[in-house]
């Protein structure tokens, strides 16, 4: 099993440009869900899926799309990005509620 | 939504020395999970505490429940280099059926 797999691991975008953060997991968890960590602020969440074609806003959704076509992909979406998007990105799944979450390595974006 | 508020932020530690951090919520949690983030790593879990009043051992960590299940503690004792990273606790939300997180605490160990 690959676990959780995350690409790209570094990204480079200037202000407005678009792009996906690709996350698939190959352990057939129902759960998938999006973090952002950022210094001093822990680990907070964009967006989550319980289920293929089921998606719902975390704590910090503005800026981000989500789909869930595949129990296995789990793309983030940034439309226009912005300086403020600049952050590690890291992908999770896990079997269902209050289960152990796997984390993929991590997507470095920065944004100028 | 609700909250898990954790601290320390950062402590420094001599090697050798031993290390707690704590994690607090407003609420009654139905269980909290204790993941650690190695630098440059990915966060992985550790253990997860259901019970009220559970303590659970993993080497020289020890991880407790409290009775109230509304806080939680990581203690680290006799602490080794290898210990060095970012110990984050996760609550359940209330609402979004995926864990919150604390800010987590850094553990800096000096040789």
């Amino acid at each position: 099993n690959a676990g959780v797999t995350q690409t790209p691991k570094f990204q480079v975008l200037k202000t407005g440009q678009s792009m996906t953060l690709q996350c698939a997991q190959d352990m057939n968890h129902e759960y998938m869900s999006w973090y952002r960590q950022d210094p001093g602020m822990g680990l907070r969440l964009i967006h989550y899926s319980v289920g293929a074609g089921i998606t719902d806003q975390g704590e910090v959704p503005n800026g981000y799309n989500v789909s869930r076509s595949t129990t296995e992909d789990f793309p983030l979406r940034l439309l226009s990005a912005a300086p403020s998007q600049t952050s590690v990105y890291f992908c999770a799944s896990c079997l269902g509620q209050d289960s152990p979450l796997h984390f993929g390595n991590g997507t470095r974006l920065t944004v100028t | 939504g609700q909250q898990v508020m954790q601290i320390p932020q950062y402590q420094h530690v001599q090697e050798g020395e031993d290390f707690t951090t704590y994690c607090n919520s407003s609420t009654t949690l139905s269980n909290i999970q204790w993941y650690k983030q190695r630098p440059g790593g990915h966060p992985v879990f550790l253990i997860q505490l259901v019970k009220s009043g559970e303590v659970k051992k993993q080497k020289r960590l020890t991880f407790q429940f409290g009775e109230a299940k509304k806080n939680s503690s990581l203690h680290i004792t006799a602490t080794q280099t290898t210990d060095v990273g970012t110990y984050f606790c996760a609550g359940p939300s209330g609402g979004s059926y995926i864990p919150t997180f604390g800010r987590g605490t850094s553990l800096i160990v000096h040789p």
